[in-house]
């Protein structure tokens, strides 16, 4: 089944203690984002990478990073995680930008809350 | 700046037909997207539009203006499942996605 993956659902965390959030995908997409989705600003791009090798900063980078090692992995990385990151955080993917009616898949969603 | 605008929430009858509308301000354009959200899940896909005119697809329609920098979501025969937030979103010259803050939708028996 095509689809993108995100590990974990759910996680409760303090603040400072170094976290990653994992996505996959197995449809061979050339373009991966990570939003975060705050309740009345909606989704809001955090980076994005166009291909292996290839990531850039999108409207919230602050205090993300980011790789992409793989085609099919584009992990989330918070070093210190702040309560200000608490949110609800989805990974994308789509075959790329080279035809403009592509859309995105997302995964499941990672919520997040930072204690 | 860039910036796309939705009503932050909307009523409709069950059975009756609700049209949601979304006015954008981006720099460049290559298509516009509209997608759907239930409560606590992903966006799914809807529809796409990049020349004027309406998009049918079986019970939703979704329209372009590119002079007007407009698009609504037309959504005919409304079932309860339809409960769910509706997201506007532009591709940009740059081809990134601009989202708008998503119009929740009601449906009332």
């Amino acid at each position: 089944e095509a689809q993108v993956t995100q590990n974990p659902r759910y996680l409760i965390t303090v603040t400072g203690k170094k976290l990653t959030v994992t996505c996959s995908q197995n449809m061979n997409h050339e373009y991966m984002s990570w939003y975060r989705q705050d309740p009345g600003l909606g989704l809001r791009q955090i980076y994005y990478s166009m291909n292996v090798e290839v990531t850039d900063k999108g409207d919230v980078p602050e205090g993300y990073k980011v790789s992409r090692k793989e085609k099919r992995n584009f992990p989330l990385i918070l070093e210190s995680p702040s309560p200000n990151q608490t949110s609800l955080y989805f990974c994308a993917s789509s075959p790329g930008t080279g035809d403009t009616s592509f859309e995105q898949y997302f995964g499941p969603g990672t919520r997040l809350t930072v204690t | 700046g860039q910036n796309i605008d939705q009503p932050t929430e909307m009523t409709a009858t069950e059975g009756a037909i609700v049209q949601i509308n979304c006015t954008y301000q981006t720099s460049g354009f290559n298509g516009l997207f509209w997608y759907q959200q239930h409560a606590g899940e992903a966006p799914t896909f809807l529809s796409y539009n990049v020349l004027d005119g309406l998009e049918e697809k079986g019970r939703f329609s979704s329209f372009l203006s590119r002079s007007k920098g407009y698009s609504y979501l037309l959504l005919k025969e409304l079932q309860m499942k339809d409960s769910a937030s509706y997201l506007c979103a532009v591709k940009d010259s740059n081809y990134q996605l601009i989202w708008g803050a998503g119009t929740k939708l009601i449906i009332k028996p």
